[in-house]
């Protein structure tokens, strides 16, 4: 059980459009998902908060209007990358939680290269 | 908070042996701990978890201590097996269920 998926796993695009990449909890409803971003050889840095209905919560120095996140069911969270560059490289990686639960469930992330 | 580094200090041990990695942290209102091993190209994998009530937790192959009073957490792999190679991280939060801080994270490399 808690299985958490993401799609693209893997996303080239040149720079200046959009990518859209899902997180789907597979198993069970995700009332939270958490949104990080990870550079080669760094730790996972949290980009926002996502609550199933509700707007995101970003984190400080993440533009809300070029990371786009939308919770619209409790099995389901997209992030979409607008107007991508090539800085906007790196590997994203959502993760699930229910409401009062310990653990959060980390999907198996999705490498982004803007070219 | 967040933790950011250049490059990941690095763990070698020889396989069969224990391996012991150490994190500390800075929230005193930390509440909830847990570890991660995360494989490259992989998100990360839950191992072991501990509240801030205990002082010891013990998974299978894996122990996890924490010391409040120096903010202090580690992991304990007994009999550390090739397939334990990877980059671990600790994370904690306020909350079970809240966000989750990581901590810089090691990796570790056995050696046949």
């Amino acid at each position: 059980g808690a299985v958490v998926s993401q799609h693209p796993s893997r996303v080239i695009c040149k720079s200046g459009t959009s990518v859209k990449i899902e997180c789907r909890s597979l198993d069970f409803q995700a009332t939270t998902m958490f949104w990080y971003r990870q550079f080669p050889k760094q730790s996972l840095m949290l980009m926002a908060t996502s609550n199933e209905g509700s707007k995101a919560t970003y984190e400080q120095g993440v533009e809300k209007d070029k990371f786009l996140i939308n919770h619209a069911s409790l099995t389901l969270s997209t992030l979409t990358v607008t107007s991508a560059h090539p800085e906007d490289s790196s590997f994203y990686i959502c993760s699930a939680g229910t409401s009062g639960k310990d653990t959060q469930y980390f999907g198996p992330g999705t490498r982004l290269t803007v070219l | 908070g967040e933790s950011v580094g250049l490059h990941l200090p690095t763990l070698s041990v020889q396989e069969g042996d224990n391996s012991i990695i150490n994190c500390a942290y800075s929230n005193s209102a930390s509440d909830y701990f847990i570890w991660y091993k995360q494989e490259s190209g992989k998100g990360p994998q839950f191992i072991i978890d501990i509240r801030s009530n205990m002082d010891k937790r013990q998974g299978q192959r894996v122990t996890v201590l924490l010391n409040k009073t120096v903010k202090h957490l580690s992991l304990q792999i007994a009999a550390t097996q090739p397939g334990d190679s990877a980059v671990y991280f600790c994370a904690e939060t306020e909350a079970a269920g809240n966000k989750l801080t990581f901590g810089g994270g090691t990796r570790v490399l056995v050696k046949p």
